[in-house]
């Protein structure tokens, strides 16, 4: 079965550092990844997906970037967070598509 | 508009008694619909997943109902126990061109208390 690891577990960085939060995935191979956050109050939403090495769908406009530098590692980034960037990162794997699901444990980060 | 409403935002229950959770959708077309559990401070985990031709699916001692002509969803738990305290999510799934995506709700907070 799959498991994805994601580190850190919780991180606080102040306004205009930059971030990076690192996914890898276990138990299977060319996995569709994905990025979430979930912010107070407000449902997951979508931040970016990859079938494929290289291959990054962005999907709102935003202060954050990932990069898919191998088949099990998924990386989000920022060069200068904001506050607003604040929420619980969550990296997902699906095989073929979002049918189902696995997440990670996730990333809370607070920026201040 | 494509939307995923659940009820109650929150609620209270005594360890060993049912509830149900409530999904409104307006999402189309429609693919499926997902039922999550999230642990505070965890990421989601799947309960169930039902297709347009199913109308009802359980796992243990979660059961959720589809009504796709009236767009609801149902999660009811039976003989509730403290770990069943978390947020429960309904995600709708519905096809977008060649892509497949997903609405998520805001989740429905549940607290056993013993």
């Amino acid at each position: 079965s799959q498991t994805i690891h994601q580190w850190p577990a919780t991180l606080v960085q102040p306004v205009g550092s930059p971030l990076s939060l690192e996914c890898t995935v276990e138990g299977t191979s060319n996995p569709n990844l994905y990025w979430y956050r979930q912010a107070a109050g407000r449902g997951l939403q979508l931040l970016f997906y990859s079938v494929g090495i290289g291959q990054i769908s962005s999907e709102v406009p935003q202060n954050l970037s990932a990069s898919r530098p191998q088949d099990r590692q998924f990386i989000l980034s920022s060069k200068k967070l904001l506050l607003s960037d604040s929420g619980f990162y969550l990296c997902a794997e699906a095989p073929g598509g979002p049918s189902g699901y696995t997440f990670g444990s996730g990333t809370r980060l607070t920026v201040v | 508009k494509n939307q995923v409403e659940q009820s109650p935002q929150s609620l209270i229950i005594l360890e060993g008694k049912n509830c149900t959770l409530q999904c409104n959708y307006t999402v189309s077309p429609f693919s499926n619909l997902r039922w999550y559990k999230q642990d505070t401070g965890r990421g989601p985990v799947s309960l169930t997943i039902m297709t347009f031709s199913e109308n009802t699916k359980s796992n243990g001692r979660y059961t959720a109902t589809l009504d796709a002509d009236t767009k609801q969803s149902s999660l009811h738990i039976t003989a509730s126990q403290l770990s069943d305290s978390a947020s429960y999510i309904c995600v709708v799934g519905f096809n977008a061109g060649n892509n497949r995506k997903l609405i998520w709700g805001l989740g429905t907070s549940l607290a056993v208390n013993p």
